[in-house]
């Protein structure tokens, strides 16, 4: 089946330092990239959506300039958190979508801890 | 807007018994898609079932199927013959096109399956 692998696991920054979250369609091409973000014991909050080629979409209160989503080739979309703090700490996860009636397939996730 | 409403937020089973997990959800989108997600403590979501709003067949996969019903907006989950394994956050989910736009989620409901 459809995979996607999300880099790294978990990561731990300081404050005012950048970190990226890899995602990477392993079998598939990956159209559509969305990413979320879920809090301890919470459900999953879409932050925006991206398209191979093209701006991404980002849901209101989601600061675009803090959370870079670069989404240049159909195999891999990243994540960039900027000038993190510590309120950025979460669990960041991606899902793939090949635009078909295939659905989703998720990324097993990231765990970011700002210092 | 599309919402989903889960108002278990916590239950739990014995081993081996049938458990039920409800959902609701509103759209106003006349085809649709519906779905219930898996989130063992790893965090890795994992799909355990995905139903179109046309196909008025529940659907089923092996020790898990859904009840649909459409008019009412509800979509729960039952589990049978539960196993140890299945302790887990379900997150009942929905979309209007599978694949380009992304996933609503309820809340969640996190499920102990006790020995």
């Amino acid at each position: 089946g459809a995979v996607v692998s999300q880099h790294p696991s978990r990561v731990i920054c300081k404050s005012g330092t950048s970190v990226k979250i890899e995602c990477r369609s392993l079998d598939f091409q990956a159209t559509t990239m969305f990413w979320y973000r879920q809090f301890p014991k919470q459900s999953l909050m879409l932050m925006a959506t991206s398209n191979e080629g093209s701006k991404a979409t980002y849901e209101q209160g989601v600061e675009k300039d803090k959370f870079l989503i670069n989404h240049a080739s159909l195999t891999l979309s990243t994540l960039t958190v900027t000038s993190a703090h510590p309120e950025d700490s979460s669990f960041y996860i991606c899902s793939a979508s090949t635009g078909g009636l295939g659905g989703y397939t998720f990324g097993s996730g990231t765990r970011l801890t700002v210092v | 807007a599309q919402t989903v409403t889960q108002s278990q937020p916590e239950m739990s089973v014995q081993e081996a018994e049938t458990v039920t997990l409800s959902c609701t959800y509103d759209t106003s989108e006349s085809n649709y898609y519906l779905f219930w997600y898996k989130q063992p403590p790893s965090r890795q979501m994992i799909l355990v079932i995905r139903q179109e709003a046309y196909k008025q067949q529940n659907a089923t996969e092996n020790r898990f199927s859904v009840n649909f019903q459409k008019a009412a907006k509800s979509f729960s989950l039952k589990i049978s013959d539960s196993q140890l394994g299945d302790t887990a956050m379900y997150f009942c989910a929905s979309t209007q096109n599978s694949g380009n736009t992304p996933l609503v989620f309820g809340k969640g409901t996190r499920l102990s399956v006790i020995a």
